[in-house]
């Protein structure tokens, strides 16, 4: 099945600091990627639609000037958490669409921040 | 607000058993229903998916029932394994365009040997 990487998978940072995580599809294309943070014992909640080539659409209640979201390629998604902060920390997962398999999600394996 | 929610917050069956595993819906636009397994500190892994126009669909020990009357999903596992021991989201896909994900809060099975 198509695989989907996330890096890093554990990241510890201090508060004030951004973090970079990348959302990669590995053997396919995915124009479309979604972000989504998961609290513990909690489901997981759409932060925000990732598009190759154009902005991102953000959930409504998540600033998109402190996640920000770049998709630059049809393979890769990045969230960058800036000046984050304790309440920041929380299970990041990204998935991508294969458009090609009917608009399947697959997800990749989720990324733990801490912020200290 | 609309929302996709889950019965049982934990199901506690023996090997071997069948288990259910129920979700309601609100939302009678939603289209396409999936199920997801995930182990601690993992991304969710697909388990089999459903589509509106379908009741019933099985796959390798699961099948998944769709009642649209009652806007109820389940997701019966055979055999029960010590291994199927993680948490199960529902999820429903909305609107149109990038078509989005709605998960319901989930529902733990722990499965005794």
């Amino acid at each position: 099945g198509a695989v989907v990487s996330q890096h890093p998978s554990r990241v510890i940072c201090k508060s004030g600091t951004s973090v970079k995580i990348e959302c990669r599809s590995l053997d396919f294309q995915a124009t479309t990627m979604f972000w989504y943070r998961q609290f513990p014992k909690q489901s997981l909640m759409l932060m925000a639609t990732s598009n190759e080539g154009s902005k991102a659409t953000y959930e409504q209640g998540v600033e998109k000037d402190k996640f920000l979201i770049n998709h630059a390629s049809l393979t890769l998604s990045t969230l960058t958490v800036t000046s984050a902060h304790p309440e920041d920390s929380s299970f990041y997962i990204c998935s991508a669409r294969d458009h090609l398999a009917g608009g399947t999600q697959y997800f990749g394996p989720g990324t733990r921040l801490t912020v200290l | 607000g609309e929302s996709v929610g889950l019965h049982l917050p934990t199901l506690s069956v023996q090997e071997g058993d069948n288990s259910i595993i129920n979700c309601a819906y609100s939302n009678s636009a939603s289209d396409y229903f999936i199920w997801y397994k995930q182990e601690s500190g993992k991304g969710p892994q697909f388990i089999i998916d459903i589509r509106s126009n379908m009741d019933k669909r099985q796959g390798q020990r699961v099948t998944v029932l769709l009642n649209k009357t009652v806007k109820h999903l389940s997701l019966q596992i055979a055999a029960t394994q010590p291994g199927d021991s993680a948490v199960y989201f529902c999820a429903e896909r909305r609107g149109t365009g990038f078509q989005k994900l709605v998960f319901g809060t989930g529902t733990r099975l722990l499965v005794s040997p």
